[in-house]
């Protein structure tokens, strides 16, 4: 099966950068996605690692180390409409499996 | 414009009934998905499908169950078994017909069952 780890809630204060840690344990990876939800709404996809490394897309970006089981996802010049959950999530050989969240609480 | 629909937003139902969740895709996806969830909880598969006229189950199907007649419907419907139904339900699309890391969600419905 999978387990996903990451913390429950961080705060920042506007145009910080905070980074979020993912460690999981799985049986099948294919790699590690990231994906944004704001409060009652859909999750909306961030990015995805499938290689060792950093991805980065605008003021977002994700890392991924296999070797470590280990990933995170870094946001940077933090804005109050970044106040969201986070989740993380492994890429199984039949399935997409989701942390808990990371709930992210910007403050001006 | 393209998207998911999910409908309605909020639903509620007595204790006994089924309930039928309904989730339109026109992304021409081939893939999709139905996930729960609960206060302060990740998403849980509960069942998903790769193809028309073909699903499987995801981790936590029982007391559910669906049907995938059209490429751009996927019904789910929570019946009397399940045993805590009350959740937050969302659908998911995927281009790939194998389970895609980039997944399209709907806007969700929240179930009550009283």
């Amino acid at each position: 099966g999978q387990s996903l780890e990451q913390p429950s809630e961080v705060t920042a204060v506007e145009g910080a950068i905070v980074q979020i840690n993912c460690t999981y344990q799985t049986s099948g990876f294919y790699g590690l996605s990231w994906y944004q939800q704001h409060d009652g709404g859909a999750p909306t996809f961030l990015s995805y690692n499938g290689l060792d490394g950093l991805e980065e897309t605008g003021r977002f970006s994700s890392f991924l180390s296999r070797s470590d089981s280990y990933g995170y996802l870094l946001l940077q010049e933090l804005q109050m409409k970044d106040s969201a959950s986070y989740f993380c999530a492994v890429l199984g050989y039949s399935t997409l499996t989701f942390g808990k969240g990371t709930m992210l609480l910007v403050s001006p | 414009d393209g998207g998911i629909t999910q409908s309605p937003k909020y639903l509620f139902r007595k204790e006994g009934q089924n309930v039928t969740l309904s989730c339109e895709q026109n992304l021409n996806h081939d893939a999709m998905y139905w996930y729960r969830q609960d206060p302060g909880q990740g998403l849980r598969l509960i069942y998903y499908s790769q193809i028309v006229n073909d699903f499987q189950k995801g981790d936590i199907a029982e007391g559910y169950s669906v049907s995938r007649e059209k490429k751009e419907s996927f019904p789910l419907t929570v019946t009397s078994a399940q045993k805590n139904p009350t959740a937050f339900y969302l659908c998911a699309s995927s281009t790939q017909a194998g389970v895609s890391s980039e997944q399209y969600f709907g806007p969700g419905t929240r179930l009550t069952v009283t």
